[in-house]
């Protein structure tokens, strides 16, 4: 247990539907990340919040839309998805400065 | 931005064996260097970790070296075992809190 939890940890969903993964830490971290595991790239950064403020958007396709509200919690709203972005989303935290990063357990998202 | 490539993709070893694994990065900002451990199903765990002002770290079985010069660091395990089983990803930080992942290495240790 790493004291990030993230939910749900499973998700299937049409093509036209709309979700949202959720990633929670109480920690006191305060740069959060989610990060795309596939068999084709195996850690994908797609973004990166510090201090709540996106510093980093690795091109990400607009279907993909996070939200930092607090130093806690990270969301990835998601809506009309491909069959391609079928993978692991995994959400990470770590404290400022050069120190280790936690990682959830992750998102298993199939997209029908 | 920053690249981090990471070889080879599979390494398979016999038990007590050493075993290496390289990782080169181009942003010469990064200053900050992680190892991380996943094994099937779980999540990725940070095993060892080395920071810009030190040339080389250990921890039991397992050191890191770092060449700044060369923009290059290797995780060498020695007198590997079975349970180290697993996919080793090495990332670096630079500016920004960015954290970017190598692509993995998938390390099979037979007994």
């Amino acid at each position: 247990e790493t004291g990030v939890t993230q939910t749900p940890r499973h998700l299937v969903m049409g093509m036209t539907n709309k979700k949202s993964l959720k990633c929670e830490q109480h920690l006191g971290h305060n740069a959060m990340y989610w990060y795309k595991q596939s068999a084709k790239k195996p850690l994908e950064l797609m973004f990166v919040y510090s201090l709540e403020e996106r510093v980093e958007n690795n091109s990400v396709p607009s279907r993909f839309s996070p939200e930092c509200p607090n130093s806690s919690h990270l969301f990835l709203h998601l809506h009309t998805l491909q069959p391609e972005d079928s993978a692991l989303y995994l959400c990470a935290s770590s404290p400022q400065g050069n120190t280790e990063a936690f990682f959830g357990q992750g998102t298993r998202l199939t997209v029908v | 931005g920053e690249n981090v490539e990471q070889h080879p993709s599979t390494l398979s070893v016999q038990e007590g064996d050493s075993a290496v694994i390289k990782c080169t990065y181009s942003d010469s900002a990064s200053n900050y260097f992680p190892w991380y451990k996943q094994e099937l199903g779980k999540r990725p765990q940070l095993i060892i970790d080395i920071r810009s002002n030190v040339g080389e770290k250990k921890d039991q079985r397992i050191a890191v070296t770092l060449n700044k010069t060369a923009k290059h660091f290797s995780l060498h395990i020695t007198e590997t075992q079975p349970e180290d089983s697993a996919v080793y990803f090495c990332a670096a930080r630079g500016g920004f809190q960015k954290l970017v992942f190598g692509t993995g290495t998938r390390l099979l240790v037979s007994p």
